[in-house]
């Protein structure tokens, strides 16, 4: 069975600083993944996938994440975060999109971003 | 207005009693799905719906049930509720055949309290 663990529950970062989010992932065959960002009181937003070939992904509101098969990992990253990035943020494994699964994701625990100003 | 709307927003039960939450979408898609959120866990996937004629399912669909009325409407009931199934719950769309275009679109979620 496929499973996702984030092992971060909580990070604090300052405005400007850099971020990266740990992910790492169990799949028997190649991996769909993806990152989702819940904003308090709202839905999951889609940041970014990987379905295959460039292992490294770029996604929305400058986030990029790259694929690492032997670490199992698939990490986000951005570059200098804002206020407005504070939010929930999950992994997410998936199956063959090409097949009838592609909406049965496995979601990892979670990570909560906070930002100081 | 919202593509992916559940209703209602928030809803305060007692153990035992039965309750449907709604979710009603404009995008058009076939494929529907009901997944719940409790914190430190993720979501979890309770049912799936692939076309109005194909239920599925999930990884966590006991004490659950579901019905697709129509394209557009895919609902989740508790049969007898109780305190475990308190979570946020959320509904979500996708359409197939688009191969790596294709993702999931969430509502906005329905916060369930089970007392």
């Amino acid at each position: 069975a496929q499973s996702v663990t984030q092992p971060d529950i909580h990070i604090t970062v300052s405005e400007g600083a850099s971020l990266e989010l740990r992910c790492n992932y169990s799949y028997g065959a190649t991996p769909y993944l993806f990152w989702y960002v819940q904003s308090p009181g709202q839905g999951l937003q889609l940041l970014l996938k990987y379905f295959s070939g460039d292992t490294l992904v770029q996604g929305i509101k400058g986030f990029e994440a790259e694929f690492k098969r032997s670490q199992s990992s698939f990490n986000l990253r951005k570059p200098s975060v804002h206020w407005s990035d504070a939010a929930e943020y999950f992994c997410a494994v998936g199956a063959n999109p090409g097949g009838t699964s592609y909406g049965k994701l496995t979601f990892g625990q979670g990570t909560i971003l906070t930002v100081h100003p | 207005d919202a593509d992916v709307t559940q209703t209602p927003r928030n809803r305060i039960t007692k153990t035992g009693k039965r309750i449907m939450l709604e979710c009603s979408q404009t995008k058009g898609h076939d494929r529907m799905y009901w997944y719940r959120q409790d914190p430190g866990l993720g979501l979890r996937l309770i049912y799936y719906s692939f076309d109005v004629k194909d239920i599925n399912k999930g990884e966590i669909s006991d004490g659950y049930s579901v019905s697709r009325q129509a394209q557009a409407k895919f609902s989740l009931s508790l049969e007898s509720a109780i305190p475990n199934q308190t979570a946020l719950y959320f509904c979500a769309t996708s359409a197939p055949g688009q191969g790596q275009n294709e993702k999931l679109f969430f509502g906005s979620g329905t916060q369930l309290s089970v007392l």
